[in-house]
């Protein structure tokens, strides 16, 4: 089985500070990692995703993620945060012959003027 | 917006009732997966379709059910509504039937069942 978690149920950061939004997964064989995001009363929308090749992710919105197999971690980061990037963020696994997407609890971001 | 298209945006029902959710996918994408999310439970996977034919099933209770047509959109019936049903569905759709790709989401139907 697999599965995600983040450890945060909130993140709060002041605007221009370094975000980072922490997930570890638990999977069988190689893990496909995704993040995305969801703004209230809307669906979730696609960040980025680690399949394979370099461990360093970019995304849109200038977040990225770095891939930790050791760890088993792959933390969402964005070096200066906006007001705008408050909203609820998911971490999700899949792997290879499992077609569905297993989501973390989510992560409540709030960047403060 | 991210091509996928759910009907309604909003459904109020009573218990015992049976109500029909449907979804387009993108255009070209081929999968369609279904999820609940509620407060308690977080987001859910329910099940996935590929071409017509059901890849993947998740928590899905026995009262729902779901089918992807020949044109690719998809509808999940959920069948003598209980009071924690009340939800937010999410269709989401992407290209290829494996774990690799990813899903683009719906805005959801959210049910609310009196």
């Amino acid at each position: 089985a697999q599965s995600v978690a983040q450890p945060e149920d909130q993140v709060n950061v002041a605007e221009g500070n370094p975000l980072t939004v922490k997930c570890t997964y638990s999977v069988s064989g190689n893990p496909y990692l995704f993040w995305y995001v969801q703004y209230p009363n809307r669906g979730l929308q696609f960040l980025l995703k680690y399949i394979t090749g370099d461990n360093l992710v970019k995304g849109s919105y200038g977040f990225e993620a770095e891939f930790n197999k050791s760890q088993t971690s792959f933390h969402l980061k964005k070096p200066s945060a906006l007001v705008s990037d408050s909203a609820l963020y998911f971490c999700a696994v899949s792997s290879a012959g499992d077609y569905k997407l297993s989501f973390g609890a989510g992560t409540t971001v709030t960047v403060r003027a | 917006d991210s091509g996928v298209t759910q009907t309604p945006k909003h459904l109020i029902t009573a218990t015992g009732q049976r109500v029909t959710l449907r979804c387009s996918p993108r255009s070209g994408d081929l999968s369609v997966y279904w999820y609940q999310q509620s407060l308690d439970q977080g987001l859910q996977f329910l099940i996935q379709y590929y071409n017509g034919e059901e890849r993947a099933k998740g928590n899905i209770l026995e009262r729902f059910s779901a089918q992807q047509f020949p044109d690719l959109h998809s509808e999940l019936n959920l069948s003598s509504l209980e009071l924690g049903d009340s939800a937010l569905y999410f269709c989401a759709s992407s290209t290829r039937q494996g774990g690799n790709t990813e899903a683009f989401f719906g805005q959801g139907t959210r049910l609310t069942v009196v």
